[in-house]
């Protein structure tokens, strides 16, 4: 089993519409929680963090956690086709150390103009 | 503010030849440093990480190694390449359990 797992996609949704993004992590005892966004060819780049649970918003997005459920999610509202990107969730494991951060592999989201 | 800076960017080298990527941070002080790859279609890997000046722990066995010889530089190297080495390289640094990327290194083994 993946320690930090998400749907490869693509995932594609019309302009404007919400773009759901989930991840599902293994280690009950992850304590950090992050969102980057990686553009074709380029370094991702950080967009959220969530360390509790409930929702966390931040302009268009909003991340969602549920330790219970072991999951994190991505809410992007009125999407763009800037949005067009792929989506990292990325855990901590251990005591929140940098050094034990477990990144997912991904999911495609293209926004159709 | 804090900015990382990566070089170079991209490079196509030989089998067996020689690799060093560099990385510096600017606007803070002995930083966490990280060295990760992303080959095609895979997931990120931490491949080295550093707390301190001379102090490299490494996560995977591997044909790289890493060394920090000033607080802000972070280095990879490799004396011969392998095919396998291919990928995408990202220098990172981190401010309290935050990470940061540096722009990255693309790297092909011919």
């Amino acid at each position: 089993q993946k320690e930090v797992e998400q749907n490869s996609g693509p995932l594609s949704v019309p302009e404007g519409a919400i773009a759901s993004l989930n991840c599902t992590y293994s280690d009950r005892v992850s304590q950090s929680f992050f969102w980057y966004r990686q553009y074709s060819g380029k370094s991702p780049e950080l967009i959220m963090s969530i360390y509790s649970n409930g929702d966390k918003e931040d302009g268009r997005f909003t991340a969602q956690l549920n330790k219970a459920s072991q999951y994190v999610s991505l809410l992007i509202r009125d999407s763009q086709p800037s949005d067009s990107a792929t989506y990292l969730c990325a855990v901590t494991n251990i005591g929140g150390a940098t050094n034990k951060l477990i990144f997912g592999t991904g999911t495609l989201l293209a926004v159709q103009p | 503010s804090q900015t990382i800076h990566q070089w170079p960017a991209t490079l196509v080298q030989p089998v067996g030849s020689p690799l060093s990527l560099e990385c510096t941070v600017e606007g803070t002080s002995n930083p966490n440093l990280y060295w990760y790859r992303q080959a095609a279609g895979r997931g990120l890997q931490l491949l080295f990480y550093s707390v301190g000046i001379g102090q490299i722990s490494s996560e995977v066995p591997q044909n790289l190694s890493a060394s920090r010889p000033q607080d802000r530089q972070f280095i990879l190297s490799s004396k011969k390449l392998l095919l396998s080495d291919s990928g995408f390289y990202l220098c990172a640094w981190s401010v309290l359990n935050t990470i940061y990327f540096g722009e990255g290194s693309w790297l092909t083994v011919v």
